[in-house]
């Protein structure tokens, strides 16, 4: 079965630097999630999408944006990135906001 | 506002002995309640799901939980751990009020000795 994509896998950027997170959520499933995990933390939610619409927003910073495509795939922008911004995104999908929610395998972003 | 404590951060085990993970829950409503699994720089898989339905949920590998509404508790237990079983354990919550955002607790990390 078709699963959550997430690319890239991995990303090394610099301090102050841009960086695009891509999900490719399951086929028909219109709801996208963005959850940051830190170096031995628990998930954090940042972000979600609802058919193109953002519908809830968490603890993302401003220097972060994110939005869902026509096509149900959601990119994460990340500017000006700090050391802080090192850490494991996940994107899950869901079908109609539902509770069901799948996850990718994740991106790791490593900011130096 | 929902959310989930789980009452150790790390449990030590015996290969072949019972486990028994920890998690209490705060909410408003009738909660839908989960526990992932994430081995070592890998992904989060689903082990198990409560939605109001059985108090008692068998997941994946071997692990069940239960609910106790009494007790506002979702304990993950496995009456025989294997090693491939280490691994950090998040008991999660939905948000209704937040289109169903997770939310996790802090994590359990798990370890298996032979």
């Amino acid at each position: 079965a078709a699963g959550v994509i997430q690319s890239p896998r991995h990303l090394i950027k610099e301090k102050r630097e841009t960086a695009t997170l891509k999900c490719y959520p399951i086929p028909r499933h219109d709801t996208v999630y963005w959850y940051q995990q830190g170096p031995g933390q628990d998930p954090q939610f940042l972000i979600s999408f609802y058919e193109k619409m953002q519908s809830d927003k968490g603890s993302i910073p401003d220097r972060f944006s994110a939005q869902q495509f026509s096509d149900y795939h959601s990119e994460l922008n990340m500017s000006s990135l700090e050391l802080g911004d090192s850490a494991l995104y996940f994107c899950a999908s869901s079908f109609d906001r539902s509770y069901e929610q799948y996850f990718g395998p994740g991106t790791r972003l490593t900011v130096t | 506002a929902q959310s989930v404590t789980q009452l150790d951060s790390h449990v030590s085990v015996s290969e072949g002995t019972p486990v028994l993970l920890r998690c209490n829950y705060s909410s408003s409503y009738s909660p839908s309640l989960f526990w992932y699994v994430q081995h070592p720089n890998k992904g989060l898989q689903l082990l198990l799901k409560y939605t109001s339905a059985a108090t008692l949920v068998k997941g994946i590998n071997g692990f069940e939980a239960e609910f106790k509404k009494s007790e506002t508790s979702f304990h993950l237990t496995k009456p025989s751990a294997h090693m491939s079983d280490a691994a950090e354990y998040f008991c999660v919550v939905s948000d209704r009020n937040g289109y169903n955002k997770l939310i996790f607790g802090a994590g359990t990390r798990l370890a298996v000795h032979p």
